[in-house]
């Protein structure tokens, strides 16, 4: 079956530590993306990928990396620039961001300061 | 600058009546589409409905409808006969179409409770 596989499920950051957050589709689909989702809150964009070797920041990028190699991957670096990371992760893809066609979650990322 | 805001934090329905979930948006594009997702307790997200600012009906998908009223800015998903299973926190969601890439912005959301 065709989707996104974000790893690990539950993550924990020491103080100064840098985390890397896995994302991966098998979609096929050019476009990737992440978001920070605060509880009681709506989703907000971190960074997006159109394609390979290309990405943007989105509205709340400081303090965060990506980096886009391969097509199927869009990992996520949570870096100690970062100082309150404590959220829920959510990665998506889509055809692009030039059609109507939806963005496809993964299941997320809890991510928590130890 | 693009916004959508979903006034209701929660809403309670009983098992098998219909529950409307309010979206107001805000844009000066043209051209832009509204999506619907629904966020269950386990965190991943669905994407429900969508609707385009030219379609001319009210876009349907099974027990999912979109009362659309572009004059008042308003996207309003209905679930009719609503089940268990529909508790979750749905999300109203925009972009802009038609030349450039653009990306989806998303209200706070809105907790549905369901009740039998």
């Amino acid at each position: 079956d065709g989707g996104i596989t974000q790893s690990p499920k539950y993550l924990f950051r020491k103080e100064g530590q840098n985390v890397t957050l896995s994302c991966e589709q098998n979609l096929n689909h050019d476009a990737m993306y992440w978001y920070r989702q605060d509880p009681g809150q709506g989703l907000r964009l971190i960074y997006y990928s159109q394609i390979v070797n290309d990405f943007q920041k989105g509205d709340i990028a400081e303090g965060y990396s990506v980096s886009r190699e391969k097509k199927e991957s869009f990992p996520l670096t949570v870096t100690s620039a970062q100082k309150n990371p404590t959220a829920f992760y959510l990665c998506a893809s889509s055809l692009g961001g030039y059609s109507n066609q939806p963005q496809h979650f993964g299941d997320g990322t809890r991510l928590s300061i130890l | 600058a693009q916004k959508i805001t979903q006034t209701q934090p929660g809403m309670f329905v009983q098992e098998k009546e219909a529950v409307t979930l309010d979206c107001t948006y805000d844009t000066s594009d043209p051209s832009y589409g509204l999506f619907w997702y629904k966020q269950p307790s386990s965190g991943e997200m669905i994407f429900l409905i969508y609707q385009g600012s030219y379609d001319q009906q009210n876009a349907t998908e099974g027990r999912y409808s979109l009362n659309f009223q572009k004059a008042r800015k308003s996207a309003n998903l209905v679930i009719s006969a609503s089940q268990l299973g529909d508790s979750a926190m749905y999300f109203c969601a925009m972009k802009r179409m038609g030349s450039g890439y653009s990306t989806l912005t998303f209200g706070k959301g809105t907790m549905l409770l369901v009740s039998p």
